[in-house]
């Protein structure tokens, strides 16, 4: 099946430093991406859909200026946590549709990334 | 607003011992009903696309069946590999997933 592959898996950082994390779509191309947070026994939320060469939309309560969303290819779609804060360490996921299929709905996720900020 | 409720939170089987995990859930305008396994520490996988009441959907030990308020996975002779994290969530439009809370699994050998 298709393989959306996320990079990094583990992060740790700092209170207050800037991490990215990348989603790339390994053998379709997807116009749209979704990122996700999952917290412990929670379910996933969707934080925001981007969209290949025009700007994300964030879902309500998803501060944009924090979670910022850049999809410059349409195989590639990236999530950097500014400033990230304690409060900001989750499991988050990207998941992409293969736009060739029309299979829809049919979403492909990645492993997830683990932030873990100090 | 979209709701998926799944029940019950953890279920834990003798491996052989068929059961069934419930979907429950209420949606504008169903565009699909889907099943993902989650397994610790990774993401989602896909498993099942249910699009309209009365479809059924197999695939090895795994059923999904699907009416108007609920959706059911139903789990036949479990193996210990089937333990897992089942999620089940709608979608609406714009393909936007609203997912339930899972049901932790456990098989028993």
């Amino acid at each position: 099946g298709a393989v959306v592959s996320q990079h990094p898996s583990r992060v740790i950082c700092k209170s207050g430093t800037s991490v990215k994390i990348e989603c790339r779509s390994l053998d379709f191309q997807a116009t749209t991406m979704f990122w996700y947070r999952q917290f412990p026994k929670k379910s996933l939320m969707l934080m925001a859909t981007s969209n290949e060469g025009s700007k994300a939309t964030y879902e309500q309560g998803v501060e944009k200026d924090k979670f910022l969303i850049n999809h410059a290819s349409l195989t590639l779609s990236t999530l950097t946590v500014t400033s990230a804060h304690p409060e900001d360490s989750s499991f988050y996921i990207c998941s992409a549709r293969d736009t060739g299929t029309g299979m829809a709905g049919e979403l492909f996720f990645g492993e997830g990334s683990r932030l873990t900020v100090l | 607003e979209d709701q998926v409720t799944q029940s019950p939170e953890a279920l834990r089987l003798q491996e052989g011992e068929s059961s069934s995990l419930n979907c429950s859930y209420t949606v504008s305008g169903l565009r699909g009903l889907f099943w993902y396994r989650q397994d610790p520490g990774k993401g989602p996988e896909f498993l099942f696309t249910l699009y309209s009441a009365g479809e059924e959907k197999e695939k090895e030990r795994l059923k999904a069946t699907l009416t108007k308020k609920e959706s059911f996975l139903h789990i036949t002779a479990p193996k210990p590999e089937d333990s897992a994290t089942y999620l089940c969530a709608v979608g609406g439009s714009n393909y936007k997933l609203t997912f339930g809370k899972g049901t932790l699994l456990t098989v028993n050998p």
